[in-house]
């Protein structure tokens, strides 16, 4: 198994431009999620899905869309990058949302926006 | 709203050390508790999950305790090794995906 699988690796945006993060995972996870990590303030969760075609939002979820078309992919929009979203990104998954569940977490994406 | 602190932010020990991190939450109506490693630059890897009724969890060197009642939890590292040198991470699980505290940066001196 490849695990959580995060593409791409690096980006470079400029303020305004578009772009998506994809997160895919092999385990027939139902339950994913995405953080952004930044100096000082830890991991914080942005938006997370516990199923294919659900979503919910988050604790700082502006800026940023998702959706869960399929049980594998959980892809990340930005849909207009500012430099306060410059951050490293990290998505992770679950079988389920049980006590004895462990989150695995991918490589993370490091986007810079100028 | 369940808040999560990890003291101290920072700890540095010489080799062969024995050393205790802590964690604590607000909230204790959690389902599990989870320790994590960060090296530099990298992504996260699980060290420890406790389910929300076992006191404690032990992986080689490692030994995680939770107190649930008291919204605590220890990582304890045996013997520790330049190796060990990283950010430990604390998290909980609840109704909501995991809340993390903000970890405990640690280095052992050779």
């Amino acid at each position: 198994n490849a695990g959580v699988t995060q593409t791409p690796k690096f980006q470079v945006l400029k303020t305004g431009q578009s772009m998506t993060l994809q997160c895919a995972q092999d385990m027939n996870h139902e339950y994913m999620s995405w953080y952004r990590q930044d100096p000082g303030m830890g991991l914080r969760l942005i938006h997370y899905s516990v199923g294919a075609g659900i979503t919910d939002q988050g604790e700082v979820p502006n800026g940023y869309n998702v959706s869960r078309s399929t049980t594998e992919d959980f892809p990340l929009r930005l849909l207009s990058a500012a430099p306060s979203q410059t951050s490293v990104y990290f998505c992770a998954s679950s079988s389920g949302q049980s006590s004895y569940n462990e989150q695995f977490f991918g490589p993370g994406t490091r986007l810079t926006v100028l | 709203k369940q808040e999560v602190t990890q003291i101290p932010a920072a700890l540095s020990v010489p080799e062969g050390e024995n050393l205790v991190l802590n964690c604590s939450f607000t909230d204790s109506a959690i389902y599990n508790l989870q320790w994590f490693r960060q090296d530099p630059g990298k992504g996260l890897t699980s060290l420890l999950l406790i389910q929300s009724s076992q006191r404690e969890q032990t992986s080689g060197r490692l030994n995680a305790s939770l107190d649930k009642s008291s919204g605590r939890s220890t990582l304890y590292i045996a013997a520790s090794q330049p190796g060990d040198s990283a950010t430990y991470l604390c998290a909980v699980k609840g109704n909501t995906p995991l809340v993390f505290g903000k970890g405990t940066r640690l280095s052992v001196i050779a």
